[in-house]
């Protein structure tokens, strides 16, 4: 059974920084991983897809990674900003697919 | 704008009584997807539809929840009989244009069930 696991569960960093989000899953046998930015009482906005087949996407300040033979992916925040204040949650689209997410990581940007 | 809308965007209600959302998916899109989360929580699967037909249920949805897709337009998600552990985000996605897997989402609708 897919598992996704995302550690820390929360992040607090000064403004600037660059940081890395991780999100790590049990089987390999993916066709994609998606990252999400959820505002508190909003919805989820997609912000970087990656299919199987590919290593990494990139999205102006955000880069993602995919090693699927080690069950990880990263998310990278290049000069980070208050307003990147959010939960980050990533999710795989499995071998039925279903989408299998982690609980997400709540990031606070410290101005 | 993702070009999912739901609606209302939050309803309160009293235990007991019945609740109705609604999903207008992107458009010239044949997959609908409903999910649930509650705070602090990654989302649950709950059901999907490829255009009218409804093809998975996961177990969470009891028997008190039934979802529909008349037309293979828009979903509605009926909640009878509300109780409080109803009480979460009712979040619906259908995948882009583009078909590359990715699923965009609505604003959600959250539930209190007073």
């Amino acid at each position: 059974k897919q598992e996704v696991t995302q550690i820390p569960a929360a992040l607090s960093v000064p403004e600037g920084e660059n940081l890395v989000l991780n999100c790590s899953f049990t089987d390999s046998a993916i066709y994609n991983l998606q990252w999400f930015r959820q505002d508190p009482g909003k919805g989820l906005t997609s912000l970087l897809l990656i299919q199987s087949s590919q290593r990494e996407q990139t999205s102006g300040r955000l880069n993602a990674s995919l090693d699927k033979s080690s069950g990880r992916s990263t998310l990278y925040i290049a000069a980070s900003q208050p307003g990147d204040s959010a939960t980050y949650l990533c999710a795989v689209l499995d071998s039925n697919y279903q989408l299998i997410w982690g609980a997400g990581t709540k990031l606070i940007i410290k101005p | 704008d993702t070009g999912v809308s739901q609606n209302p965007r939050h309803k309160i209600t009293k235990r007991g009584q019945n609740v109705t959302f609604r999903c207008d998916p992107i458009s010239e899109h044949n997959r609908l997807y409903w999910y649930r989360q509650t705070l602090g929580q990654g989302p649950e699967f709950l059901t999907y539809f490829q255009n009218e037909a409804q093809l998975e249920k996961s177990r969470l949805l009891s028997d008190r929840f039934s979802a529909e897709r008349p037309k293979g337009s828009f979903s509605t998600l009926e909640i009878q009989r509300t109780e409080q552990g109803d009480s979460a985000m009712y979040l619906c996605a259908s995948p882009g244009a583009r078909n590359t897997g990715e699923l965009f989402f609505g604003e959600g609708s959250r539930l209190t069930v007073l």
